[in-house]
C-alpha cells in the first residue's frame, strides 16, 4: 500500500520568499514520486517526478525537490515565489510494480502576497 | 509530455439524466486510463482503472452501475454518470499513462466539472 502526506493545507508566503511545500511518503516498493499544479477549473500539470537516479530533480517554473529515502520526504521547493505560483499542489506516489494509478495526498495551497 | 484532451469541461444536467465525459490521448496509444473525481477544496480520489481490452477495474465504494467506464480504443476513455443526482456534482478528471517511455508519469485531462440541478 502507498500514501502520501501533505502537511499543511496552506502554506502562504511573500513574493520572492523561499518556497517550501512538504511531502512525505510511504510505500512497501521502490516509489515514484510526483508534484503536481492545479489552477482554479484545469487539471493537473507535471512540475517533476523522480524515478531513480539523482535524487534533486529539477521541474518546471524554477521548482526542484529531494528524494530523502532516509527521511521518505520528498520536499518541494523554489528559492523566489512569485505571484503566478499561486496555485494548489500535489504531491503524489506510484510504483512499477501493484497498482500503477498514482496516490495523491491531500493538496497544499499555496498563497503569494505581494 | 503527453495530450490529453477531455470533454466537456463543463456540464450541466437535470437530476436524472445520465451525462458521457470523454477523455482522448491525442498523440500516444494509452493502454491504461484513469478516472478519478475530485471534491471542492480536496484531493483526488481514483474511481476505477480502464485498460484497453478489457473491463474497467473499480475502487470500493465506487458503483460501476452508476459510472460506466469504457477503453473504446487506445486513444479513447469515456465516463458515463448514469442517473445523475446533485451529489454526483464534482470535478471528473482522467489520466493516461502510455505504452512505451511514459509508463511512470501520467497524463492528466483538463477535468470536466459536472453539476447536476
Amino acid at each position: 500500500a502507498q500514501s502520501v502526506t501533505q502537511l499543511g493545507s496552506h502554506v502562504s508566503v511573500s513574493e520572492g520568499a523561499l518556497v517550501l511545500l512538504r511531502c512525505n511518503y510511504s510505500s512497501s516498493v521502490p516509489p515514484y514520486l510526483f508534484w503536481y499544479v492545479q489552477y482554479p477549473n484545469q487539471g493537473l500539470q507535471l512540475l517533476l517526478k523522480y524515478t531513480t537516479g539523482a535524487t534533486l530533480v529539477k521541474g518546471i517554473n524554477g521548482f526542484e525537490a529531494e528524494f530523502k529515502k532516509s527521511e521518505t520526504s520528498f520536499h518541494l521547493t523554489k528559492p523566489s515565489a512569485h505571484m503566478s505560483d499561486a496555485a494548489e499542489y500535489f504531491c503524489a506516489v506510484s510504483s512499477d510494480t501493484g497498482r500503477r494509478a498514482l496516490t495523491f495526498g491531500s493538496g497544499t495551497r499555496l498563497q503569494v502576497q505581494p | 509530455g503527453a495530450v490529453v484532451s477531455q470533454h466537456p469541461s463543463r456540464v450541466i444536467c437535470k437530476s436524472g439524466t445520465s451525462v458521457k465525459i470523454e477523455c482522448r490521448s491525442l498523440d500516444f496509444q494509452a493502454t491504461t486510463m484513469f478516472w478519478y473525481r475530485q471534491f471542492p477544496k480536496q484531493s483526488l480520489m481514483l474511481m476505477a482503472t480502464s485498460n484497453e481490452g478489457s473491463k474497467a477495474t473499480y475502487e470500493q465504494g465506487v458503483e460501476k452501475d452508476k459510472f460506466l467506464i469504457n477503453h473504446a480504443s487506445l486513444t479513447l476513455s469515456t465516463l458515463t454518470v448514469t442517473s445523475a443526482h446533485p451529489e454526483d456534482s464534482s470535478f471528473y478528471i482522467c489520466s493516461v499513462k502510455g505504452r512505451y517511455g511514459l509508463n511512470t508519469e501520467a497524463f492528466f485531462g483538463q477535468g470536466t466539472r459536472l453539476t447536476v440541478v
